[in-house]
């Protein structure tokens, strides 16, 4: 089946430094990918998606300058957190969907703590 | 935007009982997803189903998408059943999925 591999599974940063998050489609090419923040006891919040080749689309309220999004390939996506701040410490988790179907594969998830 | 609702949002079980799980969305949509995610965050898809019943072992689940609400029955629970169960809907636009609160299960053993 579809696998999608997300590195690290957790990170420890200083405030004020920059983390990158790679989110890796296995077997299968990935036109769409999503990002998602979860915080402890709650939901998956849709972040931004992105596409191959083009600019990722944010959702309201999540901020472009902060979280950087790249989709160079088919099968590669990562997200940087730059400048991060403690409030920034949270799981966030990404989502490939296989071009033509409403298959979707999520990542491990990556821990992000920010002291 | 769309709301979709879950309940109940915490359940507890003794093991092999058996439970209902419910999530309700506001709009109509293309289709509707049911996840488990486990303890170590991982979130498995249990069933794609957009309308109708369907069943995998010991889960099932049915959807009416003309009355907006979809259930996920789990039978003969097992403590490997605790987690997070979360429904999504795809919004017509982009396919985004869109997640309710979730139901967190815990089955006692």
């Amino acid at each position: 089946g579809a696998v999608v591999s997300q590195h690290p599974s957790w990170v420890i940063c200083k405030s004020g430094t920059s983390v990158k998050i790679e989110c890796r489609s296995l077997d299968f090419q990935a036109t769409t990918m999503f990002w998602y923040r979860q915080f402890p006891k709650q939901s998956l919040m849709l972040m931004a998606t992105s596409n191959e080749g083009s600019k990722a689309t944010y959702e309201q309220g999540v901020e472009k300058d902060k979280f950087l999004i790249n989709h160079a390939s088919l099968t590669l996506s990562t997200l940087t957190v730059t400048s991060a701040h403690p409030e920034d410490s949270s799981f966030y988790i990404c989502s490939a969907r296989e071009y033509g179907t409403y298959g979707y594969t999520f990542g491990s998830g990556t821990r992000l703590t920010v002291v | 935007g769309i709301q979709v609702e879950q309940s109940p949002p915490d359940l507890i079980l003794q093991e092999g009982a058996n439970s209902t799980l419910r999530c309700n969305f506001s709009d109509s949509v293309n289709n509707l997803q049911w996840f488990h995610q486990n303890p170590w965050g991982q979130l498995i898809n249990l069933f794609y189903i957009p309308s109708g019943t369907k069943q995998n072992g010991r889960l099932s689940a049915t959807t009416v998408a003309t009355e907006r609400y979809s259930l996920l029955y789990i039978s003969s629970s097992q403590t490997t059943d605790s987690g997070v169960y979360f429904c999504a809907v795809i919004y017509n636009q982009g396919g985004k999925l869109i997640f309710g609160q979730g139901t967190e299960l815990s089955v006692k053993p």
